[in-house]
């Protein structure tokens, strides 16, 4: 099983579609999870960190499931900007600093 | 809102030369890091820095690569000779601690060996 699987997509919606993206992660002793944002040809940005409970931020919503070491990250009414690769990012534990990261899900969003 | 910059942008370097790519992380913060990303694949993890010696490296960093913070404030990728296949967008990042704190990420230089 890889470190951190991903769907590459595309995802194509329209704008105000709902989508979501799943993420699966292999080392349990995994804490802290993020999603990242990459837009073509640039650096990963932080979108948010996946807490426990789950959390929102604004149209976005990511939720962790540590008993199937899976996260998701729901985008509600989706906007031409949005448009990117969503990138779920796992450091294997507590003890290592490095960041996996998984191949991306591009999502293009149409007028 | 504080950034980390990294110069330069697109590197082009002959085979078999030295190239130092060159990073400012965020003035507070202590842990440094480098992944590299070759197009169209994943991004990877290289190396990590804390207290002026390295905390943790890959299978790819090998001893063609060299990290070293010279002052406060620059914190530089060395590659003493370079590869065909180390084609690709070099990223740095830095951040403040290690609670939970995420990672923040440079634009990165864009590295073609020809």
């Amino acid at each position: 099983r890889k470190e951190v699987e991903q769907d590459p997509g595309p995802f194509n919606v329209p704008e105000g579609a709902t989508v979501a993206f799943n993420c699966t992660y292999s080392n349990s002793a995994s804490q802290s999870f993020f999603w990242y944002r990459q837009d073509c040809r640039k650096e990963p940005k932080l979108l948010m960190s996946v807490y426990s409970s789950g959390n929102e931020d604004g149209r976005f919503t990511a939720q962790l499931n540590r008993a199937s070491q899976y996260i998701s990250l729901l985008i509600r009414d989706s906007k031409l900007s949005d448009s990117a690769t969503y990138l779920c990012v796992v450091p294997p534990s507590e003890n290592t600093d490095k960041l996996i990261f998984g191949t991306g899900t591009r999502l293009q969003v149409f007028p | 809102e504080p950034e980390v910059t990294q110069t330069p942008s697109h590197q082009v370097t002959q085979m078999g030369q030295e190239v130092i790519l060159r990073c400012v992380p965020i003035s507070n913060h202590l842990y440094f890091y480098w992944y590299r990303q070759i197009l169209g694949q994943k991004v990877e993890f290289l190396v990590s820095f804390y207290n002026n010696e390295i905390s943790e490296k890959s299978e790819i960093f090998d001893d063609q690569f060299s990290v070293e913070r010279p002052d406060g404030s620059n914190f530089t990728l060395k590659i003493r000779s370079t590869k065909l296949e180390d084609s690709a967008m070099y990223f740095c990042a830095s951040r403040r601690d290690r609670s939970n704190q995420p990672q923040h990420f440079g634009d990165g230089t864009r590295l073609s060996i020809l």
